[in-house]
C-alpha cells in the first residue's frame, strides 16, 4: 500500500534554517491532508492540516503547501529548532471518510 | 489540555492468549480509532467507531479483533488469540467530528512471546 509516500527517510538541518519535508500521494480521492510529529515512545501529535480546496495553510513556524495537480504536499518549518527533531508523518483522508492513511515518516534532526 | 490516555503502556502476553488494550478518549469527542505500528513499518489504520458501532475497519481487523465502548469513557480493543505478528505499538485516537484531525494516545506496546 503506497498511497502516501515520504521518499526521504531522514533529513538533517542546522538550527535556524528551513526544514522542508515532502510527501506524495496517489489516491485522487484524498481531499484532506495532515502532518503529525512523533517522538520516541509517544503517540503521533497533530501539527497542521490542509483541505484540498486550499494550497497553503500556515500556523506559526509551520506551513503546509499542497500541489493537487502534482499530488504533492510539503511541510516547511522555519526557523527550525532542536526541539523539532522527531519523526514527521504525513497522512491523508478520503472524501467523507475518517481513516488516516499514513506515509512512512521522515526523521528530522535539527543540529544546534 | 485534554488528552487521550492508554493503559497499559506495555503488555507482554503469551501467544494464543487474549489481551484487552484500554483507552480513555478525549471526553467530548465522538469518533474513536485504533491504529497500530509494527516496528519499522507505517502507522496502519485498524478500526473506527462512532455512535456505538464500527464505522469502518481495515483488512487487518479480522475476527480476532473486537472493539467496545463499555461505558461513557472507555474504549477497548480486544485481541482474542494473539499471534506473534500482533506484536506492535497500538495507538488509540479520537476526534471531535468537526474535521478529520485525530488526537492520539501515547500507545501500548504489545509484545507476544
Amino acid at each position: 500500500d503506497q498511497q502516501v509516500k515520504q521518499n526521504s527517510p531522514s533529513l538533517s538541518v542546522q538550527e535556524g534554517r528551513i526544514s522542508i519535508l515532502n510527501c506524495d500521494y496517489t489516491n485522487s480521492m484524498f481531499d484532506y491532508f495532515l502532518w503529525y510529529k512523533k517522538y520516541p515512545a509517544e503517540g503521533p501529535t497533530f501539527l497542521i492540516s490542509i483541505s484540498s480546496i486550499k494550497d497553503k495553510n500556515e500556523d506559526g513556524r509551520f506551513t503546509v503547501f499542497l500541489n493537487k495537480s502534482a499530488k504533492h504536499l510539503s511541510l516547511h518549518i522555519v526557523p527550525s529548532q532542536p526541539g523539532d527533531s522527531a519523526v514527521y508523518f504525513c497522512a491523508a483522508v478520503e472524501t467523507s471518510g475518517s481513516r488516516l492513511t499514513f506515509g512512512e515518516g521522515t526523521q528530522l534532526t535539527v543540529n544546534p | 489540555e485534554p488528552e487521550v490516555t492508554q493503559t497499559p503502556s506495555h503488555q507482554v502476553t503469551q501467544m494464543g492468549q487474549e489481551v484487552i488494550l484500554r483507552c480513555v478518549p478525549i471526553s467530548n469527542h465522538l469518533y474513536f480509532y485504533w491504529y497500530r505500528q509494527i516496528l519499522g513499518q507505517k502507522v496502519e489504520f485498524l478500526v473506527s467507531f462512532y455512535n456505538n458501532e464500527i464505522s469502518e475497519k481495515s483488512e487487518i481487523f479480522d475476527d480476532q479483533f473486537s472493539v467496545e465502548r463499555p461505558d461513557g469513557s472507555n474504549f477497548t480493543l480486544k485481541i482474542r488469540s494473539t499471534k506473534l505478528e500482533d506484536s506492535a505499538m497500538y495507538f488509540c485516537a479520537s476526534s471531535g467530528g468537526r474535521g478529520p484531525e485525530a488526537f492520539f494516545g501515547q500507545g501500548t506496546r504489545l509484545t507476544v512471546v
